[in-house]
This record gives structure tokens, C-alpha cells and sequence, in this order.
């Protein structure tokens, strides 16, 4: 069974700090891993994903890595922003016997001081 | 291009009643899964579809049960509500099964009293 664990669960910075959020996953045989951002009480929207051949993706002021064989993803925010502050969620899409799914993690709730 | 929709946004019910929540993908999306969320269990994967064939499906009861059309849309029904119950629903889509990017809805509130 598939389990995603995400360190640390909740952080505070200062604006403008870059800052790195963890996730690591037991099971190595997986699609990929997508990042996401959840605000309070909204879908989650898709930041990153990286697919299992892959080791990293960038967009803008974010780049996440992918380790399969260790089984760890970073997401690495740079010069933070409060905007930024939401809820992070990592999951890994896991190939089953039939179809597939994602697992979340528990995710990292991150504010951003002005 | 509009994103994934889903109807209701909200939604409070009673114990025992019946509830049916919908979902529209991304247009030229056919993969639509759905996902309960809760602060006790996060979120927790309840179906897979594709090309209207249920392709997986999570560990809920059988209360849960869902279908999807040829026009891709997908619904979920939960009957005989429980308090437990209370979450939110959230609906995601893909171009493909497998290794595509996933794209999710803003979720539908559902509240069992």
C-alpha cells in the first residue's frame, strides 16, 4: 500500500526567505508526482508534475526534484511571497492492477509573513 | 478553455437521504476520478473512470457509487447519508488514464445533519 508523507506540516517564514517542502513515498512504482496548492475550502490547483522518468520541473519561482529510487520529491519555493500562503499537497499516481490513482500526503500549510 | 466543473457547490442533506453530485471535465478530458476529503482523513480516492468504464475504485461502501457518459461528464451517489458523510467532494480530470496531469474542480460541500 501506497503511503505519502509530507515534512514538515506547517511552516511560517518571512517574506522573501526561499524556503523547501518534503514528501516521500514507500512504493517506487508510480506514474508520476504531482504538486499541488489547496487555498481555504478550494479545489486544489496543479503546480508541478513530474513523471517517473523524470527528475525535475520547473515553473516561475518553483522547482520540484524526483528521486524514485529513495523515494523523496522536494518542492523548492524561491523569494516566498504572502500569495504563496496555502496548503501544499504532494501525490504520487500509482499504477494498479486496474487503472490508477492518487495519493495525497497530508500536506504542508505554509504562510508567508509580509 | 474552461476548467472542470461541478454542481452543486454546496449542498446540506439529512441522515438516510440520497445525494447525486456532478462533474463536467475539461473539454477533450475522457479520465474522471473522484476524491473525498476530510480534516480526519485527507483526501481518500473513490473512483476512476475512462471512456465510461469504471477503471478503479477506492475502499468505501457500496453507498458509493458513480457512473460516467459518453460525453465524458461523471457523477457520483452516495444514498442512506451519514454524518460521516460530511466532506468535500472533489472531481478531477484527465486527457487520458495513466500518466496524465490531473486538473481538479473547486469541490462540492456536502453536510449530513
Amino acid at each position: 500500500k501506497q503511503e505519502v508523507t509530507q515534512i514538515p506540516a506547517a511552516l511560517s517564514v518571512p517574506e522573501g526567505e526561499n524556503l523547501v517542502l518534503n514528501c516521500s513515498f514507500t512504493d517506487s512504482a508510480i506514474y508520476n508526482l504531482q504538486w499541488f496548492r489547496q487555498d481555504p475550502g478550494k479545489g486544489l490547483t496543479s503546480l508541478l508534475l513530474i513523471q517517473s522518468s523524470q527528475r525535475e520541473q520547473t515553473s516561475g519561482r518553483l522547482n520540484a526534484s524526483l528521486d524514485k529510487s529513495s523515494g523523496r520529491s522536494t518542492l523548492y519555493i524561491a523569494a516566498s511571497q504572502p500569495g504563496d500562503s496555502a496548503t501544499y499537497l504532494c501525490a504520487v499516481r500509482r499504477r494498479e492492477t486496474s487503472g490508477s490513482r492518487l495519493t495525497f500526503g497530508e500536506g504542508t500549510q505554509l504562510t508567508v509573513n509580509p | 478553455k474552461a476548467g472542470v466543473t461541478q454542481t452543486p457547490r454546496y449542498l446540506i442533506k439529512t441522515r438516510g437521504q440520497q445525494v447525486t453530485l456532478s462533474c463536467s471535465p475539461i473539454s477533450g478530458h475522457r479520465s474522471v476520478s473522484w476524491y473525498q476529503q476530510t480534516p480526519g482523513q485527507g483526501l481518500q480516492f473513490l473512483f476512476e473512470y475512462f471512456s465510461e468504464t469504471q477503471r478503479n475504485k477506492g475502499n468505501f461502501p457500496g453507498r458509493f457509487s458513480g457512473r460516467q457518459f459518453s460525453n465524458s461528464r461523471s457523477e457520483m451517489n452516495v444514498s442512506t447519508l451519514e454524518l460521516g458523510d460530511s466532506a468535500l467532494y472533489l472531481c478531477a480530470s484527465s486527457r487520458l488514464a495513466g500518466a496524465n496531469e490531473q486538473f481538479f474542480g473547486p469541490g462540492t460541500r456536502l453536510t449530513v445533519l
